[in-house]
């Protein structure tokens, strides 16, 4: 299976503020997916961003963006203008093409996010 | 709105018992997975399946067994409970193909084997 690395276990921000957590992925393909998703103190596991490989422009949504450099394997996600919601664990996933590995997900080991008043 | 539900979110059970894990979605997925979430572990693939009666062994699928008789179904089934199979057990459904690559997931079972 392909690696992917979540190199902070914790992380910290103040409400408003901007944080970055890091991923990085191996794999030998061109072709694959790469996602983030939240899971709050509450369990159920959704979606933040996702990210296909073949697509040069990092994908954006509202608060949250992604920095997807291809070459350096490296998919790295900003929340902006932080809020008390965002406090979760955050994993960084990795779907390669489907004739290798069908549609699972390869997850980091996540990060936790706290977010301080 | 896509809805994974699980049959339990808290569950215990002895040494050796059969147990089974139910997961049910709503909305045609073709694929369906069971995860298993450990602390600094993240997720685990246990199996998935593509399509009714069919299942494929993720990466670590020993010790449990699934089954898939209908398409809205996925159950998980510990045939011996081990004390090492106390986890966290998530399962997550999905479109096959197309743009839709989203895994949409339960609220997850917390269960502790004694």
């Amino acid at each position: 299976a392909q690696t992917v690395t979540q190199s902070q276990p914790e992380m910290s921000v103040q409400e408003a503020e901007t944080v970055t957590l890091s991923c990085t992925y191996d794999t030998s393909e061109s072709d694959y997916y790469l996602f983030w998703y939240k899971q709050p103190p509450s369990r159920q596991m959704i979606l933040v961003i996702r990210q296909e490989a073949y697509k040069q422009q990092n994908a954006t949504e509202n608060r949250f963006s992604v920095n997807f450099q291809k070459a350096a394997k490296s998919f790295s996600l900003k929340i902006s203008d932080s809020q008390l919601g965002d406090a979760a664990m955050y994993f960084c996933a990795y779907r390669g093409p489907v004739s290798n590995s069908g549609y699972a997900l390869n997850f980091g080991k996540g990060t936790s996010l706290l977010v301080t008043p | 709105d896509v809805k994974v539900t699980q049959s339990s979110r808290y569950l215990v059970k002895r040494t050796g018992e059969k147990v089974f894990l139910e997961c049910v979605q709503d909305m045609d997925h073709e694929n369906m997975f069971w995860y298993r979430q450990d602390p600094g572990l993240g997720l685990r693939l246990i199996y998935f399946s593509y399509d009714v009666k069919m299942k494929e062994k993720g990466d670590i699928p020993e010790g449990y067994s699934v089954s898939r008789e209908k398409k809205e179904r996925f159950s998980l089934i510990l045939e011996s409970a081990s004390t090492n199979q106390t986890s966290m057990y998530l399962c997550a459904s999905s479109l096959a193909g197309g743009l839709t690559e989203t895994q949409y997931f339960g609220p997850g079972t917390r269960l502790l084997v004694l």
